[in-house]
């Protein structure tokens, strides 16, 4: 079974600052998603990442996968409270393999 | 271009009852996935069907959970004699193959009484 841990678990930050979440494997994947899923909702897809080193940006925020393909982190600049929700990676697209996620706290 | 449908968004049910939650994949797809997540945890791959097939069922309790997606109308999740570990919300995905993310409906959130 590939398991993915994600820390924290828990942030909480003010407005403006910086961040940068992570996502751990010790199994290697094929391709590698970003969602973030506000409450009540579903997740949604914010990037596939694909190739190892690979870097996209997308808006504020900036993806990275590890050069061995098993890790990736999350970046966000100049965090705002729109930011505020539940940053889950999975592994591999079809039965992806989800992290817990890290629950994040924008404060105005 | 509709997004993915779940109905119902909320199901309330007594125990030993019978729950049935449908999803409609976005037109286009057909890969469905069903997810459990309990509150402030991750999402639990339950199973992977595409159309008329169960491809992976690995994450589904082997009893009083099924699931099905035919040639026509929604996937259906059914759960038969509800208990109230079985209260979470469910997740509907679809892609339109396996190298594509998801794309998630709303879930149904299960209440167990």
């Amino acid at each position: 079974t590939q398991l993915l841990e994600q820390s924290p678990q828990f942030l909480s930050i003010q407005e403006g600052e910086n961040l940068t979440v992570y996502c751990n494997s010790s199994s290697v994947f094929s391709s590698l998603q970003w969602y973030r899923q506000e409450p009540g909702e579903g997740p949604v897809l914010l990037v596939t990442v694909v190739t190892g080193g690979e870097v996209k940006k997308l808006k504020r925020l900036t993806f990275q996968f590890g050069d061995a393909r098993k890790d990736s982190s999350l970046h966000i600049t100049a965090a705002q409270p729109g930011d505020t929700g539940l940053y889950l990676c999975a592994g591999d697209a079809g039965k992806s393999t989800f992290g817990d996620g890290t629950t994040l706290t924008v404060k105005p | 271009n509709a997004g993915v449908m779940q109905n119902p968004r909320h199901l309330v049910r007594r125990r030993g009852q019978e729950a049935r939650l449908r999803c409609s994949p976005m037109k286009g797809h057909s890969h469905v996935y069903w997810y459990r997540q309990l509150p402030e945890e991750g999402l639990k791959f339950m199973v992977y069907l595409q159309k008329e097939n169960i491809i992976d069922e690995s994450g589904m309790p082997k009893e009083r959970f099924s699931a099905e997606f035919p040639k026509e109308g929604p996937s259906i999740l059914r759960i038969q004699q509800v208990v109230r570990g079985d209260s979470a919300a469910y997740f509907c995905a679809s892609s339109p193959g396996q190298i594509y993310g998801y794309t998630f409906g709303s879930g149904t959130r299960l209440t167990v009484v």
